[in-house]
């Protein structure tokens, strides 16, 4: 079975750092792309950054460019979130999600969430 | 501001059929990118439950489905039922976007 296990998250001061982690299994991440969506409390989701699968290649939304990094780790199965500079309109649930060639590139499996504040 | 708009909310009573539509642009659906639709219960993650606008994967129902036209997409729901109130989202590739994903602001199902 595919299953993606998210964590990391907690309560960051404005301007600090927090990283996040995807354990994945049922898959392998050298033929996945994978991609980290987030939502505010009571907002849409909103994609935020992926990594591709066989040669990866990272592509960020525009407000997150120059103070996120996405990375994989394909010997330990996981996919990771550096966040830094975090701002409070980066406080969101973040999901690590994987994107389905087979299906026209639907995210087709979804971990369960991490949250994110940022507060001081 | 989503890229893709959706009502906030539709309601139905149960058996009926409700429609929630996405509207999107040049640089996306009217592009000709798929469009992929999302359900997620309260406090749960999303679930994909069409892809391509119109295939359903494996487990959902075929009262569930979907479909695209120039720069709008629909997902219909028919036979309503008390366990579909949940937020639906719609999501496609914005050209214009370099390498965005870019997804509606999430429709409210109520069933009445």
């Amino acid at each position: 079975d595919v299953q993606l296990v998210d964590a990391g998250g907690g309560l960051v001061r404005p301007g600090g750092s927090r990283t996040l982690s995807c354990v994945v299994s049922g898959f392998s991440l050298n033929s996945s792309r994978m991609s980290w969506v987030r939502q505010a409390p009571g907002k849409g989701l909103e994609w935020v950054a992926c990594i591709s699968g066989s040669r990866g290649y990272m592509y960020y939304t525009e407000s997150v460019k120059g103070r996120f990094t996405i990375s994989r780790d394909s010997a330990k199965n996981s996919v990771s979130l550096h966040m830094s500079s975090l701002r409070a309109e980066d406080s969101a649930t973040y999901f690590c999600v994987r994107e389905n060639a087979t299906a026209h590139g639907s995210f087709d499996a979804w971990g369960q969430g991490t949250t994110v504040t940022v507060s001081s | 501001q989503s890229v893709l708009t959706q009502p906030p909310s539709v309601s139905g009573a149960p058996g009926q059929r409700v429609t929630i539509s996405c509207t999107g642009r040049t640089s996306n659906l009217g592009a000709g990118f798929d469009v992929h639709w999302y359900q997620q219960l309260p406090g749960k993650a999303p679930k994909l439950l069409i892809y391509g606008s119109k295939n359903r994967p494996s487990g959902v129902p075929d009262r569930f489905s979907g479909s695209k036209s120039g720069t709008s997409a629909s997902l219909v729901i028919t036979g309503l039922q008390a366990e579909d109130e949940a937020v639906y989202s719609c999501q496609s590739y914005d050209g214009a976007l370099n390498g965005n994903w870019v997804f509606g602001g999430g429709t409210k199902l109520i069933v009445l």
